[in-house]
């Protein structure tokens, strides 16, 4: 089955300075790569995501790229601030997945501090 | 719509009680997913329902548990004579899939389960 690894496990960043959090995948028939933050005792909220017939998607200080040959992608945050401070988590899904179910990677506790 | 709702937040059960948590999705959305995600850990495909029909479980989802939909719209998660294991926070998701198969899927605040 899919398997999806994320790094690092924690990356602590000042206030104002970008974060890179990068994930590989296993399945070269997943095509969906979704990016979610989870903050303590809440649920997963998707913040970007990534289909893969798309190299880079940017949306405001999130952008996300990825790399079908190398079967990989990034989460990139600039001009970090303190609220962004939660663990990020990257998932592939395709036809390989039941349902299109996601494959979650280990997740990123992201610290900004001011 | 307020997104995905779950029921309760947090549950405290003896080893041995059955427990039962309820999703209600984001309204017309006809995919419903549960994940378990322990300390530490991205969340875990547990199953899922496309409408009323529970079409995969995963092997993580032993004979104890049992998931429902009835009537496509809220479902229900069982579990049947918990165990210290099955300690985790349990999560639902939904999607609407309309033509793709694969389109964003929305959490809800997790149901988060100790067993002592």
């Amino acid at each position: 089955g899919e398997n999806v690894e994320q790094h690092p496990s924690t990356l602590s960043v000042q206030e104002g300075d970008s974060a890179v959090i990068k994930c590989t995948y296993s399945d070269s028939a997943s095509n969906y790569f979704p990016w979610y933050k989870q903050e303590l005792g809440k649920g997963p909220q998707l913040i970007i995501d990534i289909r893969s017939n798309v190299g880079e998607k940017k949306d405001q200080r999130i952008a996300v790229t990825l790399n079908k040959t190398a079967k990989h992608f990034s989460l990139h945050i600039t001009e970090t601030q303190p609220e962004d401070s939660a663990v990020y988590f990257c998932a592939a899904s395709g036809p390989s997945n039941s349902g299109y179910a996601l494959n979650f990677g280990k997740g990123t506790s992201l610290l900004v501090t001011p | 719509d307020t997104g995905v709702s779950q029921d309760p937040r947090h549950k405290i059960t003896k080893r041995g009680q059955n427990v039962t948590f309820r999703c209600d999705p984001i309204s017309e959305h006809n995919r419903l997913y549960w994940y378990r995600q322990t300390l530490g850990q991205g969340p875990e495909f547990l199953t899922y329902f496309q409408n009323e029909a529970q079409l995969e479980k995963s092997r993580l989802l032993s004979d104890r548990f049992s998931a429902e939909r009835p009537k496509g719209s809220f479902s229900t998660l069982e579990i049947q004579r918990t165990e210290q294991g099955d300690s985790a926070m349990y999560l639902c998701a939904s999607s609407l899939i309309q033509g793709h198969p694969n389109t964003e899927a929305f959490f809800g605040q997790g149901t988060r389960l100790t067993v002592v």
